[in-house]
């Protein structure tokens, strides 16, 4: 089931700038998850944050949640060509073995 | 490590036929595994919670007899289409995690690309 809506639905942006994407979510949680998808392949979990955390780095990715808006954003820098990809989020609690996704961002990035 | 293989990566069958798709953890246990239907451009559907040793837990909607799952061991889960219609031409991804709550990643296959003719 989906919960989260993410925006934007699409981006596209030059190869060096920053991309930005974000989540929203309804229900409590107790981690937010991002994940990226190449065309047509499985999805490859990037970042986890607790609900206890409120930013998170990984490499070129920063992710910050704020769960007083039930939000987060996805922040890649300097981004390149090989980040082109669908990114999801995803919520999970600590009782729940599902996730609840959301729509998707689908990121572009022009060489 | 964790990785999940899917297989195979694209299957082409007649209406009426049947289809098994498999998804194994190589180097990891994974007491659940999620079965998962993407239509193009939209995000995973989630159509089966496969359990090992116990019946699989179907979403609501999703038709128990036409999509059989099968755990039969830690490492291994199947899906079968049952009598192929081409409304059942989709993507079909499956996930593994390697502990029982939420709060922990899930590990994807690669997808089937299922096409019914």
């Amino acid at each position: 089931s989906q919960q989260g809506e993410e925006d934007p639905q699409a981006l596209s942006i030059q190869e060096g700038e920053n991309a930005t994407m974000n989540c929203s979510y309804k229900t409590s949680i107790n981690n937010l998850q991002w994940y990226r998808q190449n065309s047509g392949r499985g999805l490859v979990h990037l970042i986890l944050i607790r609900s206890n955390e409120r930013e998170k780095h990984s490499g070129r990715l920063r992710v910050t949640l704020d769960t007083s808006k039930k939000s987060s954003s996805l922040l890649i820098t300097a981004s390149r060509a090989a980040d082109t990809a669908s990114y999801f989020c995803a919520t999970g609690t600590d009782s729940n073995y599902q996730l609840i996704w959301g729509a998707g961002t689908k990121l572009i990035i022009k060489p | 490590g964790a990785v999940v293989s899917q297989h195979p990566s694209w299957v082409i069958c007649k209406s009426g036929t049947s289809v098994k798709i498999e998804c194994r953890s190589l180097d990891f246990q994974a007491t659940t595994m999620f079965w998962y239907r993407q239509f193009p451009k939209q995000s995973l559907m989630l159509m089966a919670t496969s359990n090992e040793g116990s019946k699989a837990t179907y979403e609501q909607g999703v038709e128990k007899d036409k999509f059989l799952i099968n755990h039969a061991s830690l490492t291994l889960s199947t899906l079968t289409v049952t009598s192929a219609h081409p409304e059942d031409s989709s993507f079909y991804i499956c996930s593994a995690r390697m502990g029982l709550q939420g709060n922990s990643p899930l590990h994807f296959g690669n997808g089937t690309r299922l096409t019914v003719t």
